[in-house]
């Protein structure tokens, strides 16, 4: 059966600090790998990976996938209160997407 | 620029009555579109996707059900809801093909009572 599982499921941390979440997968004709960040309502979309050890990066976040482990992180450098979402992590196969059950950050003042 | 709508925000029904959910996108043509749903506190459930007019994809089984009458339109229905169906539904749309990012509309919060 095809799974996604995030860890940790909830972090607490200080403004400033950096974050790493992490995603694992297994599924069958994988094609790409997606995070979004959940503040009050809908996902927002963050990144595509699609490559193996291609980082890609916007601002204070980045991520990267390993194909060959199956895995993929999400870090946040110089965290800020406004990074306080679920970040949410899903794997493309086929005509779907299979999401995990998200990472719940908290940045404290 | 595409632009999703859902409607209503919000919902509150009693067990047994009936219920439509109505999704439409703007800005693009024959996008594939899904419904999730997303219980308190966890990830996001992937209900019903289609890749066109007519064309359904049910990944569980449950007592709900989905349309697409016209291309960026998609509905989710049920004849008599139970509790269990309370939660958080979203509708996103991608642009098929190797375009794999999900845009999501704002949701609707369906509490059933």
């Amino acid at each position: 059966e095809d799974k996604v599982v995030q860890s940790p499921l909830s972090l607490v941390v200080h403004e400033g600090d950096t974050v790493t979440l992490n995603c694992s997968y297994e599924v069958t004709n994988f094609r790409s790998l997606l995070w979004y960040k959940q503040e009050k309502k809908a996902p927002t979309f963050l990144f595509m990976l699609t490559s193996s050890g291609i980082e890609k990066k916007s601002g204070r976040l980045s991520s990267i996938l390993d194909k060959k482990e199956l895995f993929s992180i999400l870090n946040i450098t110089a965290t800020q209160t406004g990074d306080s979402a679920i970040y949410l992590c899903a794997v493309v196969r086929n005509n779907d997407m299979r999401f995990g059950a998200g990472t719940r950050l908290t940045v404290k003042p | 620029s595409q632009t999703i709508h859902q409607w209503p925000a919000t919902l509150v029904q009693p067990v047994g009555s009936p219920l439509s959910l109505e999704c439409t996108v703007e800005g693009t043509s024959n996008p594939n579109l899904y419904w999730y749903r997303q219980a308190a506190g966890r990830g996001l459930q992937l209900l019903f996707y289609s890749v066109g007019i007519g064309q359904i994809s049910s990944e569980v089984p449950q007592n709900l059900s989905a349309s697409r009458p016209q291309d960026r339109q998609f509905i989710l229905s049920s004849k008599k809801l139970l509790l269990s169906d309370s939660g958080f539904y979203l509708c996103a749309w991608s642009g098929g093909g190797t375009s794999y990012e999900q845009y999501f509309g704002p949701g609707t919060r369906l509490t059933v009572t």
